[in-house]
């Protein structure tokens, strides 16, 4: 069945490093992939998504990845803060029948001071 | 106010016991879902409904049912809770693609 893949599990950088968390997913109807944040103690909440007629989108400091041949994305993090630790999941599904959506496993991401 | 509330919050129950989780909107959603979360294993779709006529089990169903009373509410029920069915839920709605989610229930099944 459909299945969508997150790496890593777990992510520790320094303060104002970059952050990168990859997922690969397996069904080729899919065209819509968010990204959702999750706080403690909290929903998750979408932070930035992307379709599949564009390769990249950016917002501030998050940006996503596409790479619908290799059906690959990915979520980048550029000068991270202490806010950004948190646990983030990607999704994916196809946008016009948003019944299945899929989501990866979580990558909680660790902030150090 | 919250978009989508989930009562209760927390919970503690006995095997065997029935228990039900709530869910509420205002966002005028037609779609509303519920899901489950353990660690490391993502959220997992338990039930969705795209309108008040409109029923689907998800990955996970078994063991639960749903109602969905009207377009803001959609209760999920453990007719008769087991221990493995300790986990934090979550119900959410949605438009299109982008989902709203609730807060979350932390169930806990002794």
């Amino acid at each position: 069945g459909e299945n969508v893949e997150q790496h890593p599990s777990t992510l520790s950088v320094q303060e104002g490093d970059s952050a990168v968390i990859k997922c690969t997913y397996s069904d080729s109807a899919s065209n819509y992939f968010p990204w959702y944040k999750q706080e403690l103690g909290k929903g998750p909440q979408l932070i930035i998504d992307i379709r599949s007629n564009v390769g990249e989108k950016k917002d501030q400091r998050i940006a996503v990845t596409l790479n619908k041949t290799a059906k690959h994305f990915s979520l980048h993090i550029t000068e991270t803060q202490p806010e950004d630790s948190a646990v983030y999941f990607c999704a994916a599904t196809a946008y016009s029948s948003a019944s299945k959506i899929i989501f990866g496993s979580g990558t909680r991401l660790s902030i150090r001071p | 106010d919250a978009d989508v509330t989930q009562t209760p919050r927390n919970r503690i129950t006995k095997t065997g016991k029935r228990i039900m989780l709530e869910c509420s909107q205002t966002k005028g959603h037609d779609r509303m879902y519920w899901y489950r979360q353990d660690p490391g294993l993502g959220l997992r779709l338990i039930y969705y409904s795209f309108d008040v006529k409109d029923i689907n089990k998800g990955e996970i169903s078994d063991g639960y049912s749903v109602s969905r009373q009207a377009q803001a509410k959609f209760s999920l029920s453990l007719e008769s809770a087991i221990p493995n069915q300790t986990a934090l839920y979550f119900c959410a709605t949605s438009d299109l693609a982008e989902q709203f989610f609730g807060p979350g229930t932390r169930l806990t099944v002794l």
